[in-house]
């Protein structure tokens, strides 16, 4: 496994302003994901952060509204465009090491949008 | 579009008793399963991986997979109040990214 930190372990924020949620691992990892998890319900994938170029995002979900960044194979940001209230969710970084797929989730981030 | 069918629960199981949660997936060529285990306010913890059909045991915890029947089960022995949790199943497809079902509360009384 790896040693997964996510910084800011939660925040309140107001309508309209954006936050960048970092994801640090301990490691080099082959690959690293990001989610969002609503209250009540299961994991959604929003990207799959690629090194060194632009984010791979799932249906649903775009740059404009999602950018995010991997500078390394150590470190990738989230960030959440001009929010609303919609987006109020625990974000969920995850990692893969090696080469299995097992993925491996940070302690998540608890963002409310009011 | 793939997707990953579990019972919602609550499953509700004495301590010591045997917990048997259960999934099934859409798409066949789906060769990874995992099992997630998520406390509340926690974030998923991977405990079991399993990719040829049959069993695979570790400690208390038993995967099973039929890629006939689409389907994958964890059993849990001997339950403890510290296993009450909500149970995530993902499947891959390939090295691929996960889809998750929508879990399974299990709650263990004691």
């Amino acid at each position: 496994s790896a040693v997964i930190s996510q910084k800011p372990s939660r925040d309140i924020c107001q309508r309209g302003t954006s936050l960048t949620i970092q994801c640090q691992v301990d490691s080099q990892v082959t690959m690293m994901f990001w989610y969002r998890q609503q209250p009540g319900q299961s994991l959604t994938l929003i990207a799959t952060a690629n090194q060194g170029s632009e984010a791979t995002y799932e249906s649903g979900f775009v740059i404009d509204k999602f950018p995010i960044s991997r500078p390394n194979l150590t470190f990738s940001t989230l960030t959440v465009s001009n929010m609303s209230p919609e987006d109020s969710s625990i974000y969920l970084c995850s990692v893969v090491k090696g080469a299995t797929n097992e993925q491996f989730f940070g302690p998540g981030t608890r963002l409310t949008v009011l | 579009q793939k997707e990953v069918e579990q019972n919602s629960g609550p499953l509700s199981v004495p301590e010591g008793a045997i917990a048997s949660l259960n999934c099934t997936y859409s798409d066949r060529v789906s060769q990874s399963f995992f099992w997630y285990r998520q406390y509340s306010g926690k974030s998923p913890e991977l405990i079991m991986s399993i990719y040829s059909n049959g069993d695979k045991e570790d400690g208390r915890f038993t995967a099973q997979l039929n890629k006939a029947s689409q389907y994958v089960s964890l059993l849990i022995r001997d339950s403890q109040p510290s296993d009450s949790a909500t149970y995530l199943c993902a499947v891959a497809s390939g090295y691929s990214t996960l889809t998750f079902g929508k879990g399974t509360m299990l709650l263990v009384s004691p």
